[in-house]
């Protein structure tokens, strides 16, 4: 199995700033990430996909970047509205598995 | 847009069997494959297992041997059942298509809107 590490488990920062999540992958899953944000209640939902494709609808503020093993999410200029937690998944194989999350705090 | 609808009971005693059911809407059923996902409170998300329509199934290693996935292709549905439940088995669960029509894993995009499983006598 393809394990999934990322990094800060918990992020406190202030509306405006710039904000990057790390995923780690165990091996190679060339492109195949997304990055999903999850509301209490909500199921998660895509803002990033094949590492640094946005998805549409989502505000241009998010971005990806990576290939491989290391990538990450950036949020530049926080909004309050950014409050969820963040998780990677690789869907390289089939049950593509997911990072533990990140708590994003304002 | 596709929209997945899921219900089943929310208390589940200790041993006794999980059932939830999750209909698709609003695009195609066939040719794509369709999987649970979960959450224990608090937690992250997990993997159960996917099936396509022609009922090939793919489940997690860790739960193998309590699950059982099938379709209803004439109802656009499919079903999950987990047997010898457990406290650990408490979680949201959601219903997600889970590949393309060329059988080829992508980022989930729909959802259900999640089903609250809690395992208690």
């Amino acid at each position: 199995d393809i394990q999934m590490t990322q990094s800060p488990s918990t992020l406190s920062a202030s509306v405006g700033d710039r904000v990057t999540i790390t995923c780690r992958a165990s091996q190679s899953v060339s492109s195949w990430l997304a990055w999903y944000q999850q509301k209490p209640g909500k199921a998660p939902s895509v803002l990033i996909y094949k590492a640094s494709s946005l998805e549409s609808g989502v505000p241009s503020r998010f971005s990806g970047s990576g290939s491989g093993t290391e990538f990450t999410l950036t949020i530049n200029s926080l909004q309050p509205d950014d409050v969820a937690t963040y998780y990677c998944q690789q869907y390289s194989t089939s049950l593509g598995t997911f990072g533990q999350g990140t708590k994003v705090e304002v | 847009q596709v929209q997945l609808q899921q219900w089943g009971a929310g208390l589940v005693k200790p041993s006794e069997t999980l059932s939830l059911t999750c209909t698709v809407s609003g695009g195609s059923f066939s040719g794509y494959y369709w999987g649970w996902i979960r959450q224990p409170p608090g937690k992250g998300l997990e993997w159960v297992g996917e099936i396509n329509h022609s009922g090939d199934t793919n489940y997690s290693p860790s739960l193998e041997s309590r699950v059982t996935m099938s379709v209803d292709t004439s109802r656009n549905q499919m079903s999950l059942k987990l047997t010898s439940v457990t406290a650990a088995d408490t979680a949201v669960y959601y219903c997600a298509r889970v590949r393309n029509n060329y059988g080829i894993a992508v980022a989930l995009r729909d959802w259900g809107q999640g089903t609250l499983v809690t395992v208690s006598s």
